[in-house]
C-alpha cells in the first residue's frame, strides 16, 4: 500500500463550489505539505503543517484553507472554486530527521 | 524572492545516450533534492545532496551539489525508455524545510 494517499484522484467541479481534497499518510511523519503544480511552473507551496496544532501559509495560500485533523491527515479546501485553480494538487510528508519530502499520487482538479 | 532556473526545459534523446540537466539559483541552498515524476503520478525522490561539492550516485543517476551552493546537476547515463518523465530539482529554502522547485526538465527517450 502507498505511504501517502490522496482522494479523490480526479475531480471536476463548477465555479463557486466548495471542494475538499484529502491526504492521508502511514509514514508516521509530523510534517505535511500541500503543493499545486501548473505546467511549466514546477510545484508551488500552498500550506504546510508541522503538527496538528501548527498550520502555516505557503507561497500561494490565497483562496485555500487547510485542516490537520490528525497526525496522519491533512485536508485542503477550496471555499469557492474558480477556474484558475484548475491544476494538479500534491500532498507531501517529511520526517523529523531529514528534509526529504515524499509525495502522494496527486489530485487532478478541474474547475469549470 | 529566490529564483531557481532549471534547464533544459525538455530533451529528446535516443536510447543509450547520456542526459545532463542543471539548476541554478540566485541564492544559496543548503540542500538540493532531485525528483522524477512519471505521467499521472507524484514526484519520487531520486537523490538528496547535503554538502557543497558532494557527488552522489543512484544507479545510472549521478547528481552533484555545486561548490558555490547555487547550483546542482543531474546526469543520467545510458538512458533507457523508462527514464521518460519530468525531472525536478528542489532547493531547501529555510530551516522549516520549505523547498523551492525548478520548473522541470521533460525527458523523452526514443528507441
Amino acid at each position: 500500500d502507498a505511504d501517502v494517499t490522496q482522494t479523490p484522484r480526479n475531480r471536476i467541479t463548477k465555479t463557486g463550489k466548495r471542494i475538499m481534497l484529502e491526504c492521508s499518510q502511514t509514514k508516521g511523519h509530523d510534517r505535511m505539505y500541500w503543493y499545486r503544480q501548473d505546467p511549466g511552473l514546477g510545484l508551488r507551496l500552498i500550506y504546510y503543517s508541522f503538527d496538528v496544532k501548527d498550520i502555516n501559509k505557503g507561497e500561494i495560500s490565497d483562496g485555500y484553507s487547510v485542516s490537520r485533523q490528525a497526525q496522519a491527515k491533512f485536508s485542503l479546501s477550496l471555499e469557492s472554486a474558480i477556474p484558475n485553480q484548475t491544476a494538479l494538487y500534491f500532498c507531501a510528508t517529511r520526517g523529523d530527521s531529514s528534509y526529504e519530502q515524499y509525495f502522494g499520487p496527486g489530485t487532478r482538479l478541474t474547475v469549470t | 524572492g529566490q529564483q531557481l532556473n532549471q534547464s533544459p526545459q525538455s530533451m529528446f534523446i535516443q536510447e543509450g545516450e547520456d542526459v545532463s540537466m542543471n539548476c541554478t539559483s540566485s541564492s544559496i541552498f543548503n540542500t538540493w533534492l532531485w525528483y522524477k515524476q512519471d505521467p499521472g503520478e507524484g514526484p519520487v525522490l531520486l537523490i538528496a545532496l547535503y554538502k557543497a561539492g558532494e557527488l552522489t550516485s543512484n544507479g545510472r543517476l549521478t547528481a552533484q551539489f555545486g561548490t558555490t551552493r547555487k547550483d546542482s546537476f543531474l546526469n543520467i547515463s545510458a538512458s533507457i525508455p523508462s527514464d521518460v518523465g519530468i525531472y525536478f530539482c528542489a532547493g531547501l529554502t529555510d530551516s522549516w524545510g520549505k523547498l523551492q522547485f525548478g520548473a522541470g526538465t521533460q525527458v523523452v527517450v526514443t528507441p
